[in-house]
């Protein structure tokens, strides 16, 4: 089944405690993006990867990293989480850029992350 | 860079009636108007889509039409069911493959379908 598998779903952290979340599709999708979802804000872009080794900033990028040294995989890592990246993560990935919205992204089940 | 507003953010409906979700784009570039449908607990799903050279599309009961010299958008859900029920985004992109060029969302409409 084609699809986008985030782990964990849920996490409650501690301020400061590194932690990543793990992001891994099997289409072979070049393209990979990472959102999170904030009551009445939608889904804002966190970071976005063109392909392996390339990757570039979203709209709010502060706090974050993220690799992408295989084309499945596209981490999402932070290294001192703080309470206000409370959120709800998506991530998504399409088809390659020049075809990219071909059927539009695909998304996984995302992960609700707490840092308290 | 883009800019996407979407109403109204809560809809109600009575069941079988119709459903009209509304969006509004700043980038006259854009060409690519993706809907997404968010059911609780999952991520959005792609429901349907139209690119800037079509003014009207449809897929059963939804339609979406656009208004490239308004730049706006609206989706069009006939006869709703209660599966009808979630949280719709709709989208914008140039497309044009650089720079930040992602996916702007609008902050979402939650369509509650009443019984």
């Amino acid at each position: 089944e084609a699809q986008v598998t985030q782990n964990p779903r849920y996490l409650i952290t501690v301020t400061g405690k590194k932690l990543t979340v793990t992001c891994s599709q099997n289409m072979n999708h070049e393209y990979m993006s990472w959102y999170r979802q904030d009551p009445g804000l939608g889904l804002r872009q966190i970071y976005y990867s063109m392909n392996v080794e390339v990757t570039d900033k979203g709209d709010v990028p502060e706090g974050y990293k993220v690799s992408r040294k295989e084309k499945r995989n596209f981490p999402l890592i932070l290294e001192s989480p703080s309470p206000n990246q409370t959120s709800l993560y998506f991530c998504a990935s399409s088809l390659s850029p020049g075809l990219r919205f071909r059927g539009g992204y695909t998304f996984g089940s995302g992960t609700r992350l707490t840092v308290v | 860079g883009e800019n996407v507003e979407q109403h109204p953010s809560t809809l109600s409906v009575q069941e079988g009636d119709s459903a009209v979700i509304k969006c509004t784009y700043s980038d006259s570039a854009s060409n690519y108007f993706p809907w997404y449908k968010q059911e609780l607990g999952k991520g959005p799903q792609l429901i349907i889509d139209i690119r800037s050279n079509v003014g009207e599309k449809k897929d059963q009961r939804i339609a979406v039409t656009l208004n490239k010299t308004a730049k706006h958008f609206s989706l069009h859900i006939t006869e709703t069911q209660p599966e009808d029920s979630a949280v719709y985004f709709c989208a914008a992109s140039s497309g044009s493959g650089g720079g930040a060029d992602g996916l702007t969302f609008g902050k979402g409409t939650h369509l509650i379908i009443q019984p």
